[in-house]
Parts: C-alpha cells; sequence; structure tokens
C-alpha cells in the first residue's frame, strides 16, 4: 500500500533558523514526488516536483531534495512568511497524488 | 481572474439533507478532481475525472455523487448528509502530458461544509 509519512507534524523556528522538513515514502513505481503550501483557509499551491532519487530543486529560501526512500525540505534563514502547512505527496501512474499529513511550519520574528 | 473556483465556500446544514458543491476551472486542463481533507488536514483524493469521463472513485460511499457536464465543471452531490461528512472540500484540476496526469495540481481555495 502507498504510504506518505511527514515528520515533525509540527515544527517552531525563530526567523533565521534554518531547520529541514522529511518526507518519507512507500510506493511501487513512483512517477514523482511533490511538495505544496497550505496556507490557513487556502488551497494547497505547488512547490516543486522531484522525479529521481537525487534531484534538487530550490526556490527561495527552500530546497527539495530526494533519495529513494525519502524527500527533504530544506528552509534556510526562515521568515514568518514561510509559516505554513508543507504537504508532500506522491503519484503513481494510474492514481491520483497521495498526500501525507503535512508539517505545519511557524516562523516567529 | 480565478483558475479553480469553488461555490459555496462554506456550508452549514442539517444531517439528513442533501448539499452540492460546484467546482469550476478556467485552466483549459483536462483532468479534474475532488479532495477531502479532515479536522486534522490530511487530504484525501475522493473522485478524478478526465474529459467528463470518472477515472478515479476512491470507496467514497455511494452517497457522494460527482457529476462532470465539461471538462471544465466539475460537481459533488451529497445526498442524506452525516457528521462525519465535515470537513473542507476541495477541487482541483491538473493538465496531461503524454497520456499521463501530471501532479501539479491546482486547487481551489475550498468548500468548509459543517453538518449539524
Amino acid at each position: 500500500e502507498d504510504q506518505v509519512t511527514q515528520s515533525p507534524e509540527a515544527l517552531r523556528l525563530q526567523e533565521g533558523e534554518s531547520s529541514s522538513l522529511n518526507c518519507s515514502y512507500t510506493v511501487s513505481g513512483l512517477r514523482g514526488l511533490f511538495w505544496y503550501r497550505q496556507d490557513p483557509g487556502k488551497g494547497p499551491e505547488f512547490l516543486f516536483t522531484l522525479y529521481s532519487a537525487g534531484e534538487e530543486k530550490e526556490k527561495e529560501r527552500l530546497k527539495a531534495t530526494l533519495t529513494k526512500k525519502e524527500s527533504f525540505l530544506h528552509i534556510t534563514a526562515p521568515k514568518p512568511e514561510d509559516s505554513a502547512t508543507y504537504l508532500c505527496a506522491v503519484y503513481r501512474a494510474g492514481t491520483a497524488l497521495i498526500f501525507g499529513k503535512g508539517t505545519t511550519l511557524s516562523v516567529s520574528s | 481572474d480565478t483558475a479553480v473556483s469553488q461555490t459555496p465556500k462554506y456550508l452549514v446544514t442539517q444531517m439528513g439533507n442533501d448539499k452540492s458543491i460546484k467546482c469550476e476551472q478556467n485552466l483549459g486542463h483536462d483532468t479534474m478532481y475532488w479532495y477531502k481533507q479532515d479536522s486534522k488536514k490530511f487530504l484525501k483524493i475522493m473522485f478524478s475525472y478526465n474529459n467528463k469521463e470518472l477515472i478515479i472513485n476512491e470507496t467514497v460511499p455511494n452517497r457522494f455523487s460527482p457529476k462532470s457536464p465539461d471538462k471544465a465543471h466539475l460537481n459533488l452531490h451529497i445526498n442524506s448528509l452525516e457528521l462525519g461528512d465535515s470537513a473542507v472540500y476541495f477541487c482541483a484540476s491538473s493538465r496531461r502530458t503524454g497520456g499521463q496526469n501530471t501532479g501539479e495540481l491546482f486547487f481551489g481555495e475550498g468548500s468548509r461544509l459543517t453538518v449539524l
């Protein structure tokens, strides 16, 4: 059975304090791993797609990496506006995206 | 101009009632989805349509009936509402590349359903 597990459930950081979010997955025939950001009261917003182990993607203070079993979302020198829930999802052919339960990030100034 | 729009944004209703949620996308995508997000923020696929054809139905009770009149619209009708149906329902769309759906979904802002 396909599974996506994210940790930690919640993370509190001070502004400028870098950290990483983890997403471990079990899926046969992975077609892609995806990171989304969700703000309160909004729908998830696409951030990154990673297709193969060793791949990395960057966007501003965020960097996503992928291994054969997990993905990390590294947040460098976060700002309060980075506060959100970050969702990891996997995709294989014939299904829709399967999401993890998310990590809620709070960054205080 | 909103890419994926859902109406209504909020519904409050009594157990046993029937309600509908409408979704429209103006992105020209072929595939549309309904996801349910529970109180613990877990987002779970319910249905997927490709060009008006149902392609994914994830063991959702028969009380839930999706309908896609055209590829830009996907509606969700729920009969005999139960307390456990309270959740936020998200509509989403995606394009297809090489005959496969991409995982880059565009979500609406959600419809919060509260069943009393």
